[in-house]
């Protein structure tokens, strides 16, 4: 079945610097989605990736799916501390999600 | 407009037993997924309703089980509850059947223990 891979588990950055995370499925994927969760809270849907190649922007926040729509990944630029959480990269086709990146931010 | 409502927050049950969870979905969505996340990991896909038929399953054991209602809401029921059974059990509603180009919104979830 489809395995989707998420890295790095962690990052820890410093307030202002960039964030990287990325997902890796074994199988082609029909579309991908992006969820940000909160400590303690819940998944929130960000964005959702369809074509091969995809870029988009979301303020700080660009995501991109790869040409042969088997990774993906998210980029935010100058991290603050309202981005902390984890990010979760989800395979549409069997809604398999990855098991997240965990990002703090040093003020 | 209410976001996706969960019931209860938090639940504390022995081994043995059984549960049942409860969700409302966003008015004007038909579509239900229920999820488990086990701390430190992503959700796992248990099953998906719409229009009160199962669409969709996971990979979980037959003590899983839910349905839907006419009015889209959703019960989700364990039965002879394993301590590896606690978890946040989070539905999610959206508007079609399809996963495909389909939003979920997530509810708070309902946490879980298994003593």
């Amino acid at each position: 079945g489809q395995q989707v891979m998420q890295i790095p588990q962690y990052q820890h950055v410093q307030e202002g610097e960039d964030f990287t995370t990325y997902c890796n499925s074994s199988t082609t994927l029909s579309n991908i989605q992006w969820y940000k969760q909160r400590p303690g809270g819940h998944p929130v849907f960000l964005i959702q990736l369809v074509k091969s190649g995809e870029v988009k922007k979301q303020k700080r926040l660009t995501f991109q799916f790869g040409e042969a729509k088997k990774n993906s990944s998210l980029h935010i630029t100058a991290t603050q501390t309202t981005d902390v959480g984890t990010y979760f990269c989800a395979g549409q086709d069997d809604m398999r999600f990855g098991a997240g990146t965990r990002l703090t931010v040093k003020p | 407009d209410a976001g996706v409502t969960q019931s209860p927050t938090h639940l504390i049950k022995t081994r043995g037993q059984h549960v049942t969870l409860r969700c409302s979905p966003i008015s004007g969505h038909k579509s239900v997924s229920w999820y488990q996340q086990v701390l430190g990991q992503g959700p796992q896909f248990i099953f998906q309703y719409y229009e009160k038929e199962e669409r969709g399953r996971g990979n979980f054991p037959d003590r899983f089980s839910a349905r839907q209602f006419p009015n889209y809401s959703s019960e989700l029921n364990v039965n002879a509850l394993l301590l590896g059974d606690s978890a946040l059990y989070l539905c999610a509603s959206s508007r079609g059947t399809g996963f495909i180009l389909d939003t979920q919104y997530f509810g708070p979830g309902t946490r879980l223990t298994v003593l």
